[in-house]
């Protein structure tokens, strides 16, 4: 399957900063990855479906001028987090899918923690 | 979408044999059955996928009746490292739908 990375692991920032997240495929090519956040003790949630070359979808109740998602290769898709908020709070996971086998092939997650 | 439900959480021990279970009333045709295992602090890993009846791999079965509106992990002698979360997912990836995680179930394995 997909070996998906992300990076960074963990970040700790400011309120009122922002801050990247990259998630890499690194041995398949994507046209779409997904974008999760999992709050403690919850479950995953679907934020936004990333495109490369195109928008993102984003689901109903996420800001999209908060989230900004850029797909701008085949094995790279990155999420700003934009003027971070203690309630941005929270554990990211991205994913690669594998269409033929519906299967969804996960990055190790990246720990946001805003301060 | 079909919507899972799977108990909160189960406990057991080393060397006994685990069954989770997870219901789909509204399961559609096209639709398959995924399962992910999540340890703490990781992204969700792959288990097992099937459509009907049985399907066995290298760490798990997965037992689907006729009607598919449930479906039963099975997690043979488990140990310590299964201790996780157990994810039920239903639908088809292609269509964009087999993306919603439930509560999941927490397993914690027992010495």
């Amino acid at each position: 399957g997909a070996v998906v990375s992300q990076h960074p692991s963990r970040v700790i920032c400011k309120s009122g900063t922002s801050v990247k997240i990259e998630c890499r495929s690194l041995d398949f090519q994507a046209t779409t990855m997904f974008w999760y956040r999992q709050f403690p003790k919850q479950s995953l949630m679907l934020m936004a479906t990333s495109n490369e070359g195109s928008k993102a979808t984003y689901e109903q109740g996420v800001e999209k001028d908060k989230f900004l998602i850029n797909h701008a290769s085949l094995t790279l898709s990155t999420l700003t987090v934009t003027s971070a908020h203690p309630e941005d709070s929270s554990f990211y996971i991205c994913s690669v899918p594998q269409s033929s086998y519906n299967e969804q092939f996960f990055g190790p997650g990246t720990r946001l923690t805003v301060l | 979408l079909a919507k899972t439900t799977q108990p909160i959480s189960m406990d057991s021990y080393e060397g006994q044999e685990v069954n989770i279970t997870c219901s789909h009333n509204n399961i559609a045709t096209n639709d398959y059955i995924t399962w992910y295992q999540q340890f703490p602090s990781q992204g969700p890993r792959f288990i097992i996928q099937g459509y009907k009846t049985k399907v066995t791999n290298e760490v798990a079965s997965l037992f689907i009746p006729a009607d598919r509106k449930s479906s039963t992990l099975s997690l043979p002698r488990v140990s310590l490292s299964d201790t996780a979360v157990y994810y039920c997912l239903v639908g088809e990836l292609n269509a964009g739908n087999m993306l919603t995680f439930g509560g999941g179930t927490r397993l914690m394995v027992k010495p």
